[in-house]
């Protein structure tokens, strides 16, 4: 079936960059999304990628997919304490027409100031 | 404009008992979906529903039922309460359009324990 891994912490400095590792098996898929969930709160979308682009920039977020290695990553420049959240992969469900994702096991990122 | 809102935010159990989390929508989508999220699993799909009238089941939906009488909220009922089903669930609704149709939005969560 459909699975989703990544690692589940990762802590770095104020101002470096950060990169959050996804692997995923649906070669089905989509979409794939990044969600950012805050102490608290529920997921908010941050950002996704059509299966068909390599890469996708959006100010400080940058996703890059490499499809036949079924790898997603997510790097977020000049990292900030405010960006310490979980952060989650999810890919869609095969050609399923129900909106169904498949969600990582999210990945604690730690920003020290 | 509230989005999605769950109710209640808390809630302590005693094993048997039963009890309703309720979710509701004010973006008109046709999809909702009740997750539970558990330390080091991410979130795992318990029940899901496409439209007013219909449910269906997810990954885990041993214990749970769901009711979507109307088309704003989805009702996810634990008829009798069990120490593994102490976990945060969250919900979310999306659009059924292709493009949007994954992007979903979510509720705050109820965080239940069951003693």
């Amino acid at each position: 079936g459909e699975d989703v891994e990544q690692s589940l912490f990762l802590s770095v400095r104020e101002g470096d960059s950060s990169v959050i590792n996804c692997t995923y098996t649906d070669s089905s898929s989509t979409y794939l999304y990044w969600y950012k969930q805050e102490p608290g709160a529920g997921l908010q979308l941050l950002t996704y990628i059509f299966s068909n682009m390599d890469m996708k920039q959006d100010q400080r977020l940058t996703v890059l997919l490499n499809k036949k290695d079924k790898h997603l990553s997510l790097r977020i420049a000049d990292t900030q304490t405010g960006d310490s959240a979980i952060y989650f992969c999810a890919e869609t469900v095969g050609s399923s027409n129900t909106g169904k994702l498949i969600f990582g096991q999210g990945t604690t990122l730690q920003v020290k100031p | 404009n509230a989005g999605v809102t769950q109710t209640p935010k808390f809630r302590v159990l005693k094993t048997g008992q039963s009890m309703t989390l309720l979710c509701a929508q004010d973006m008109n989508h046709e999809y909702m979906y009740w997750y539970r999220q558990d330390p080091g699993m991410g979130l795992r799909l318990i029940h899901y529903s496409v439209g007013e009238g219909t449910t269906a089941k997810g990954e885990v939906p041993d214990g749970y039922n769901v009711s979507r009488l109307k088309k704003q909220n989805f009702l996810l009922g634990l008829e009798s309460a069990a120490p593994s089903q102490t976990s945060v669930y969250f919900c979310a609704s999306s659009y059924s359009k292709e493009v949007a149709k994954n992007i979903q939005y979510f509720g705050a969560g109820t965080r239940l324990s069951v003693l």
